[in-house]
C-alpha cells in the first residue's frame, strides 16, 4: 500500500505570493490533517478534513485554508505568503472515523519564503 | 488548546543504554500517541495508550500513562545509534491531535 504522498517536496516563494500544497491520503482513509512545524514553534495543528468536511480546525488565520476532494486528496493553501510562513507543512492521513486514532505522515512540504 | 510537555528536551545516551521521556498535560484526553521524527523527514506512529491503559509494549518501547497524574512516559530499552530522533508525545482530544515540543535523542555508538 502506498503511504501519503506530498508535493513538492521543497519549494521557494517570495513574500506576498500564495502557495498551494497537495496530500494524498492513504487508500481507504478519509481522514487527512495538516501541521505546520517550525524551530521555534514546534508542530502546530492547521486543520483536519473527513469526508469533504473540516472538523477541526487550528488557530492559524485565514490566510490559511485547505480543502478535501471526493477521493479524499487534500490541498492547503497559504495566500499573501510572509517570512514567517517558512516551515514544513506536514500532511497525515487516519483511518479513523471518530476521533483521532494513528495518524500515517507524509514526508512534508518544506516552503521557503523569501 | 492543550499540548504536551516534553521532559528532558534534550538527552544524549551511549548505546545500549535505556532511554526514558516523559510528556505532562493539563486536560482530560481520549489516547496519548507517541511518534518519532528523524531529522527533516516525516513523523513515524510508534505506540497509542488509551485513556483507560496503564501500560504498553512494543518490542524495545514501553509505554505508560498516568491519567490522575496526567503524565506519560516511553522508555526505549537498549538503545541503538539508528534511535537517534526527535520523539514527541500527541495528545487526542476529539478530532485532534496536538503535538509536545519533542525530546532530541542523541544515542552514541
Amino acid at each position: 500500500k502506498a503511504g501519503v504522498t506530498q508535493t513538492p517536496r521543497y519549494l521557494i516563494k517570495t513574500r506576498g505570493q500564495q502557495v498551494t500544497l497537495s496530500c494524498s491520503p492513504i487508500s481507504g482513509h478519509r481522514s487527512v490533517s495538516w501541521y505546520q512545524q517550525t524551530p521555534g514553534q514546534g508542530l502546530q495543528f492547521l486543520f483536519e478534513y473527513f469526508s469533504e468536511t473540516q472538523r477541526n480546525k487550528g488557530n492559524f488565520p485565514g490566510r490559511f485554508s485547505g480543502r478535501q476532494f471526493s477521493n479524499s486528496r487534500s490541498e492547503m493553501n497559504v495566500s499573501t505568503l510572509e517570512l514567517g510562513d517558512s516551515a514544513l507543512y506536514l500532511c497525515a492521513s487516519s483511518l479513523a472515523t471518530s476521533g483521532i486514532g494513528e495518524l500515517f505522515f507524509g514526508e512534508g512540504s518544506r516552503l521557503t519564503v523569501l | 488548546s492543550q499540548q504536551g510537555e516534553e521532559d528532558p528536551q534534550a538527552l544524549s545516551i551511549q548505546e545500549g543504554e535505556n532511554a526514558t521521556m516523559n510528556c505532562s498535560y493539563k486536560t482530560s484526553i481520549n489516547n496519548l500517541q507517541w511518534y518519532r521524527q528523524n531529522s527533516g523527514r516525516g513523523l513515524v506512529h510508534l505506540i497509542l495508550i488509551r485513556s483507560n491503559e496503564r501500560e504498553k509494549h512494543s518490542g524495545r518501547l514501553r509505554v505508560t500513562l498516568d491519567t490522575s497524574k496526567k503524565s506519560s512516559s516511553l522508555l526505549i530499552t537498549a538503545s541503538r545509534a539508528a534511535d537517534t530522533a526527535s520523539y514527541f508525545c500527541a495528545l487526542n482530544a476529539g478530532n485532534m491531535l496536538t503535538f509536545g515540543g519533542g525530546t532530541r535523542l542523541m544515542v552514541k555508538p
